[in-house]
């Protein structure tokens, strides 16, 4: 079945720290992985998938799939990062049948 | 581009009544799909359509339908409403090719 854990239902770092959301996975086969963000008061959005392997607003995130894992980070974080985060897992050959894990709420502190 | 549009944004029914939610897809889109959001079961995918067939469903009762239009517009139903269907829909479109789902702001249903 497929299915996707985030431990962290919150996390609080200050400004300048770095920080990781970890999302675990578990999909037979070989899915593809993103990040969705929500900003207070905003649409769920795209922030990144595992395909474009690319940095938006200095996140990053590495699919690694002997811990099936595709944990979040970004180095120095910034008040504005203060959002919800969902990772999510498409398996389908086709179509947009998304596994979302629960969400991690990330809070930076000034 | 307009985005994903949801109307209507808010509502309030009463247990045993019936619900119609509507989305506008994206201009170009042909892919639409329906979350159930949740405080308690986060998001659940319940359906996709694409050129008017659904693709895929969720794990969801016969309660919950949908349908698509030839222009992409997208309705999702539930009958007999429940206490239980309180949550915040969300409909999300794609184009052709693409994985990249963009969500609407949502439909907000009560039951009382």
């Amino acid at each position: 079945a497929q299915r996707v854990t985030q431990p962290e239902k919150l996390l609080s770092v200050f400004k300048g720290a770095p920080v990781e959301l970890k999302c675990n996975y578990s999909y037979s086969g070989s899915p593809e992985l993103f990040w969705y963000v929500q900003y207070s008061r905003q649409r769920l959005q795209l922030l990144l998938r595992h395909i474009s392997r690319e940095s938006i607003k200095g996140f990053t995130a590495d699919l690694n799939k002997g811990e099936t894992s595709f944990h979040l980070k970004k180095p120095f974080a910034q008040e504005e990062d203060s959002a919800m985060y969902y990772c999510a897992l498409s398996g389908a050959n086709y179509g947009q049948n998304f596994v979302f894990g629960p969400g991690t709420r990330l809070s930076v502190l000034p | 581009k307009a985005g994903v549009t949801q109307t209507p944004r808010y509502l309030i029914k009463t247990r045993g009544q019936q619900v119609t939610l509507s989305c506008s897809p994206i201009s170009g889109h042909r892919s639409v799909s329906w979350y159930q959001q949740t405080p308690g079961q986060g998001l659940q995918f319940l359906f996709e359509y694409f050129s008017e067939t659904q693709r895929n469903k969720g794990n969801f009762p016969g309660r919950f339908s949908g349908r698509q239009f030839s222009n992409s517009r997208s309705e999702m139903n539930v009958s007999t409403l429940e206490l239980g269907d309180s949550a915040l829909y969300l409909c999300a479109s794609s184009g052709q090719g693409g994985n990249t789902i963009y969500f609407g702001e949502g439909s907000w249903l009560t039951v009382v």
